[in-house]
């Protein structure tokens, strides 16, 4: 699976939107972008992934850009909740064996400030 | 809602001593991981499996070893703790093909 890239921390003001980048440049053709989030004592949680279109659901945005080198996860209206680690992953869409696992680097940090 | 569960939230034990994980998930998948995460190192793949009684190796297996007897439940041995196996465990389960992971809440164990 590609590496990624990101920040090892940001802060976001509450209210206002956190955008988070992610470089992967050595994304394969049929390696999807995933985004998980930890927040403090939990499990990560998934938020959103996608190949090369846009992607919206209720959490959050995900925009590639055109030759998916890096994509920016946006938060529209960031809240205190929101403070967690931010793992973006890139992973081949397997069908079992060693293909599709989740390799985590150390993500970024995000602190939502009042 | 996908569950998964681990058997402790918290964990102490004795050097030495042969440790069982448990993880159990309830919604039929085919693949489950075991992580450990470790400050300033990030979460590592330990073994994962992608059907009963089938494993794989992942980053970090050495000290470890998993059964995985049902579907449903994924077990993480450690044959004979060590201090630096002191960590957060933490279990995730997928579903074959294009899905996201579900992780359990983490066991943190001490080993003393």
């Amino acid at each position: 699976d590609a590496k990624t890239t990101q920040p090892p921390s940001m802060d976001c003001a509450e209210g206002r939107a956190a955008n988070l980048p992610c470089n992967h440049s050595t994304i394969s053709g049929n390696e999807y972008v995933y985004w998980y989030r930890q927040i403090h004592s939990q499990g990560p949680q998934y938020i959103i992934h996608g190949l090369k279109n846009n992607e919206t659901n209720e959490m959050a945005s995900l925009i590639i850009t055109e030759d998916r080198k890096s994509s920016t996860l946006i938060l529209p209206h960031a809240t205190l909740r929101d403070t967690a680690v931010y793992y973006c992953i890139v992973r081949v869409a397997g069908y079992g064996g060693s293909q599709g696992n989740l390799i985590f680097g150390k993500g970024t940090k995000l602190s939502v400030k009042p | 809602d996908v569950k998964v569960t681990q058997s402790s939230r918290y964990l102490v034990k004795r050097t030495g001593e042969k440790v069982f994980l448990e993880c159990v998930q309830d919604m039929d998948h085919e693949n489950m991981f075991w992580y450990r995460q470790d400050p300033g190192l990030g979460l590592r793949l330990i073994y994962f499996s992608y059907d009963v009684k089938m494993k794989e190796k992942g980053d970090i297996p050495e000290g470890y070893s998993v059964s995985r007897e049902k579907k449903e439940r994924f077990s993480l041995i450690l044959e004979s703790a060590s201090t630096n196996q002191t960590s957060m465990y933490l279990c995730a389960s997928r579903n074959t093909g294009n899905t996201e992971a579900f992780f359990g809440q983490g066991t943190r164990l001490t080993v003393v």
